[in-house]
């Protein structure tokens, strides 16, 4: 596809259960980014990839968070148990490079509601 | 700890007039910045950016302005048009590491 796509648009989940977002990238961008964004708050960084590795993973609140991007290209973060603080929309970005003039190009997000 | 501020929540503008939105940051290792626009249930979209070598960058009807000393920058918005109605987000980052840093954003309004 043309730009990043991220799936499912909206997840609803109990509290405790396991959930996973999936980030499509776009094609050729080897640095992949996720944020999270509360409501009346701007997006906040969770973790980043730089190919198959994550680069900078400082955001990632606690354990319960996982990502992976195997073959460097979709990712998926993970989260475990989760809970109701836990709800917000979840945010993917590419960008072909990191730092000034790589833009970085963000998918429409993800929509999670803990229950 | 928030490093980055965007202190008016909220900003209405009559069209065909200029709006001014602002930004500071607190930390002085960020060496660029940015502004995102984003409409309801769509993703940020990258609108224009500055380096920190820089102390103004246009890009037609949008300028940043960046403020060293005062650790401040602005996005005018001139002359403003209804479409541009959205939530303005600033954000920083530094050339040696990925991840930028949002403001809490602005939500501006142009009326007709």
């Amino acid at each position: 596809g043309a730009g990043v796509s991220q799936t499912p648009s909206n997840k609803v989940t109990e509290k405790g259960k396991y959930v996973e977002l999936r980030c499509d990238p776009i094609s050729g961008h080897t640095a992949l980014y996720w944020y999270r964004q509360s409501l009346g708050q701007g997006p906040e960084f969770l973790i980043y990839f730089q190919g198959t590795g994550a680069a900078d993973d400082s955001g990632l609140p606690n354990d319960r968070f996982f990502a992976v991007r195997p073959e460097g290209s979709v990712s998926t973060l993970k989260i475990q148990r989760t809970e109701r603080g836990d709800s917000a929309v979840y945010l993917c970005a590419s960008s072909l490079s990191v730092g000034l003039n790589t833009e970085a190009f963000f998918g429409q997000g993800t929509r999670l509601t803990v229950v | 700890d928030q490093q980055v501020k965007q202190n008016s929540p909220s900003l209405s503008v009559q069209e065909g007039r200029i709006s001014i939105l602002n930004c500071d940051y607190t930390n002085s290792m960020f060496d660029y910045f940015l502004w995102y626009k984003k409409y309801p249930a769509e993703g940020p979209t990258f609108l224009i950016s500055i380096s920190s070598i820089k102390d103004k960058n246009e890009d037609g009807r949008f300028t940043v302005f960046l403020n060293k000393s005062a650790k401040h920058l602005s996005l005018h918005i001139v002359p403003s048009q209804p479409g541009d109605s959205a939530v303005y987000f600033c954000a920083a980052g530094g050339t040696s590491y990925g991840k930028l840093t949002f403001g809490q954003g602005t939500i501006l309004t142009v009326h007709p």
